[in-house]
C-alpha cells in the first residue's frame, strides 16, 4: 500500500481556473505538509498542519488554500491559477509525537498552467 | 534554520563507497543534521539524522564533526540507483519547524 499518495499525479489547466489536489497518508502520522517544487528542483515549504491545524504558513498567496479535513488528509486548493503557479507540489508527513525526524513524502502531483 | 553549503555535483565508481560532504558552520546547539535524497521524477526519500554523534542505519552512515560545523554522508556501497539529488538540511525541530531545502548535490554512480 501507498503509504502518501497524491491525486492528480498531472494536471493541465488554464490561468485563471480553481483547481485542487488531494493527499491521503496511511501511516497513521499527525503532521502533513505542502511543498512547492519549481523548475529549478528548489524544494520550499508552504504549509504544515499538526492534528488538523495549521501551524506553518509561509509567504504564500492567499489563492491557495490548505484544507484538513482529518488527519490522514490534507487538500490543496489553488483559486485563479497563474502561470507562475506551474510546479510539482508535494505532500508529506511525519509523526511528531516519536520526534517528527522522518518525513515521508508523496510522488508529487506536477501542475501546469497554460 | 542554519544555512548548508554542498557541491552541487559528485561522481562515484558503482560498488565504491560514497561521500558527500555538507557544511552547515552556524549551526546551533539544538539543531539537527538531516540528509534526504530525491531521485529523479520521485519524492524526496528521508535517509539519516543526527544531533552530535554518528548515526549509521541501513541505508547510510552519518559522520558529524565535533563541532558540528560539517557533516558527511557515506553510501558504502554505491549502486546506480543511488544516483539521486541529495539534500543536507539542518534545523531545530523537524515537525513543528520550517523545513526548507537547499539546492542538493547531485550524486552520479557510474557501472
Amino acid at each position: 500500500d501507498t503509504a502518501v499518495s497524491q491525486t492528480p499525479k498531472y494536471l493541465v489547466t488554464q490561468m485563471g481556473n480553481d483547481k485542487s489536489i488531494k493527499c491521503e497518508q496511511n501511516l497513521g502520522h499527525d503532521t502533513m505538509y505542502w511543498y512547492k517544487q519549481d523548475s529549478k528542483k528548489f524544494l520550499k515549504i508552504m504549509f504544515s498542519y499538526n492534528n488538523k491545524e495549521l501551524i506553518i504558513n509561509e509567504t504564500v498567496p492567499n489563492r491557495f488554500s490548505p484544507k484538513s479535513p482529518d488527519k490522514a488528509h490534507l487538500n490543496l486548493h489553488i483559486n485563479s491559477l497563474e502561470l507562475g503557479d506551474s510546479a510539482v507540489y508535494f505532500c508529506a508527513s511525519s509523526q511528531a509525537g516519536t520526534g517528527g525526524h522522518e518525513q515521508y513524502f508523496g510522488p508529487g502531483t506536477r501542475l501546469t498552467v497554460t | 534554520d542554519a544555512k548548508t553549503t554542498q557541491p552541487p555535483s559528485m561522481d562515484c565508481a558503482e560498488g565504491r563507497a560514497a561521500n558527500l560532504p555538507c557544511n552547515h558552520s552556524t549551526i546551533s546547539g539544538n539543531e539537527y543534521v538531516y540528509w534526504y535524497r530525491q531521485i529523479h521524477s520521485q519524492g524526496p526519500q528521508y535517509i539519516i539524522h543526527g544531533l552530535k554523534n554518528n548515526e549509521t542505519n541501513e541505508m547510510a552512515s552519518l559522520i558529524i564533526t565535533e563541532d558540528r560545523k560539517s557533516s558527511t554522508l557515506i553510501l558504502p556501497h554505491a549502486t546506480l540507483r543511488d544516483t539521486a539529488v541529495y539534500y543536507c538540511i539542518v534545523r531545530v525541530v523537524v515537525t513543528l519547524g520550517k523545513s526548507t531545502f537547499g539546492d542538493g548535490t547531485t550524486l552520479t554512480v557510474k557501472p
